[in-house]
């Protein structure tokens, strides 16, 4: 049950900047609790992004970024690559629900 | 480098028991403070928290699965595992295994993020 909800594709340039919303509600990102971000590339396990809303792990190029405000959070991209092409899921949790919550998750495509 | 990798049956039958272990490396399981987590992913669809536990016995569990998962760990093996009951054709999905990281903000454990992940073992059900 996803409580996470975010846009089903997004799609730019090579080069260009695209960014992903992360909506939530007031018993998950709006209750304070953290986003988290993962990329999952075609047919392998989703891999970490972002961690604590804006931090970057080791090995993640700074071409990533993420930001939270009120009961959403975003990822941007920029500078967009050919291997960028994969699907991106938000993280957080939902107080309401008493779990661990993935957003809808969203296709991103390099034109 | 801490790795993770799932095992068990890929084809079940329905109504009958899934069940998986996932074995990890390069860390001890029982070191440190982190949940052990099952997560899955039917085809082409997004991801679902299934639940997670600890070595000290601490488990939480997706409320929309809490009657039919069961999770355990074997320190001793430096595994964890899970149960999931009475399956169905939904419950058709790769199953991923991961590490649940959090921070404690005055003493009160915060939801985590997941790193690392295993890489995944499909499991259909079908009779």
């Amino acid at each position: 049950q996803s409580v996470l909800t975010q846009p089903p594709s997004v799609s730019g340039a090579q080069g260009q900047r695209v960014t992903i919303s992360c909506t939530g509600s007031s018993s998950s990102i709006g209750a304070g609790f953290d986003v988290h971000w993962y990329q999952q590339l075609p047919g392998t396990a989703p891999k970490l992004l972002i961690y604590g809303n804006t931090i970057r792990p080791s090995g993640v190029p700074d071409r990533f970024s993420g930001s939270k405000s009120g009961t959403s959070a975003s990822l941007a991209i920029t500078g967009l690559q050919a291997e960028d092409e994969a699907d991106y899921y938000c993280q957080s949790y939902d107080s309401s629900l008493s779990a661990l919550v993935f957003g809808t998750g969203t296709k991103v495509t390099v034109l | 480098q801490v790795q993770l990798q799932e095992s068990g049956p890929g084809l079940v039958k329905p109504s009958q028991t899934l069940s998986l272990t996932c074995t990890v490396s390069g860390v001890s399981i029982s070191s440190g403070s982190y949940y052990w987590t099952w997560i899955r992913q039917p085809a082409g669809k997004g991801l679902e928290w299934i639940g997670r536990m600890s070595t000290s016995g601490n488990t939480n569990y997706n409320p929309s699965l809490r009657s039919r998962v069961t999770t355990s760990v074997d320190t001793s093996k430096n595994q964890f595992s899970l149960k999931l009951t009475s399956v169905t054709a939904a419950d058709t999905a790769v199953y991923y295994c991961a590490r649940e990281n959090f921070n404690r903000i005055f003493g009160v454990i915060r939801p985590g993020w997941f790193d690392p992940w295993g890489q995944g073992t499909l499991v259909t059900v079908s009779s």
